[in-house]
């Protein structure tokens, strides 16, 4: 079975450019998260949706950051305009709701000097 | 809002000694509680979970973990620990709560095995 997938696996850019990660969850899952790791602050729920639509962005950092799933197979997560210190790495992961456990992408690591 | 405490950001143990990685929850109802292993540059991997069914739960590469209620605990161990053992190790949780899925995670123990 196809994992989640996330894309790009690894991606430098330049401060103040647009970033953009994309990811699709596990068939047939409806709730889908991001997540951010970092050394400073460990692993933190960013957002999650379920059926599409956003519960809970409480963890989004700031404005630059916003998370769409126009459907339910895709979703993105958006940094505009970046910063140095959202270097990171960000994972997506997806679950059932008749399910009670979380399956995460492989990562999207993040550098933005 | 539910929450993990994982005690010890570090631990060492030589190859062969016993893992034990500790972790404290709190949660306003019965929780299920998750351990996810993370290799280098590698995602999370589901090692092992408790769902309310037996409280000694087993997982995958001889790791398991007891559910104690009345220590709010969910420590994981293993008798002998071996070099491939060498990953960050993550303590979950979630509440049982139809349609709310959201899990919180632990700070993470990272574990070193010494030859």
């Amino acid at each position: 079975d196809a994992g989640v997938i996330q894309s790009p696996r690894h991606e430098v850019t330049e401060m103040g450019q647009e970033v953009t990660l994309r990811c699709k969850p596990i068939s047939g899952h409806d709730y889908l998260f991001w997540y951010r790791q970092t050394m400073m602050r460990g692993l933190e729920l960013l957002i999650y949706f379920n059926n599409n639509v956003p519960i809970d962005d409480s963890g989004m950092p700031e404005d630059r950051f916003s998370a769409k799933m126009p459907n339910a197979s895709f979703s993105t997560l958006k940094i505009q305009p970046s910063e140095p210190r959202d270097s990171a790495v960000y994972f997506c992961a997806s679950s059932q709701s008749s399910g009670n456990t979380i399956y995460f992408g492989e990562g999207s690591w993040l550098t933005v000097v | 809002a539910q929450s993990v405490t994982q005690l010890g950001s570090h631990v060492s143990v030589s190859e062969g000694a016993l893992v034990l990685l500790r972790c404290n929850y709190s949660s306003s109802v019965p929780p299920y509680l998750f351990w996810y292993v993370q290799y280098p540059n590698q995602g999370l991997q589901l090692l092992l979970k408790y769902t309310s069914a037996a409280t000694l739960v087993k997982g995958i590469n001889g790791f398991e973990a007891e559910f104690k209620k009345s220590e709010t605990s969910f420590h994981l161990t293993k008798p002998s620990a071996h070099m491939s053992d060498a990953a960050e190790y993550f303590c979950a949780v979630s509440q049982r709560i139809l349609g709310n899925n959201d899990m919180r995670f632990g700070a993470g123990t990272r574990l070193t095995v010494k030859p």
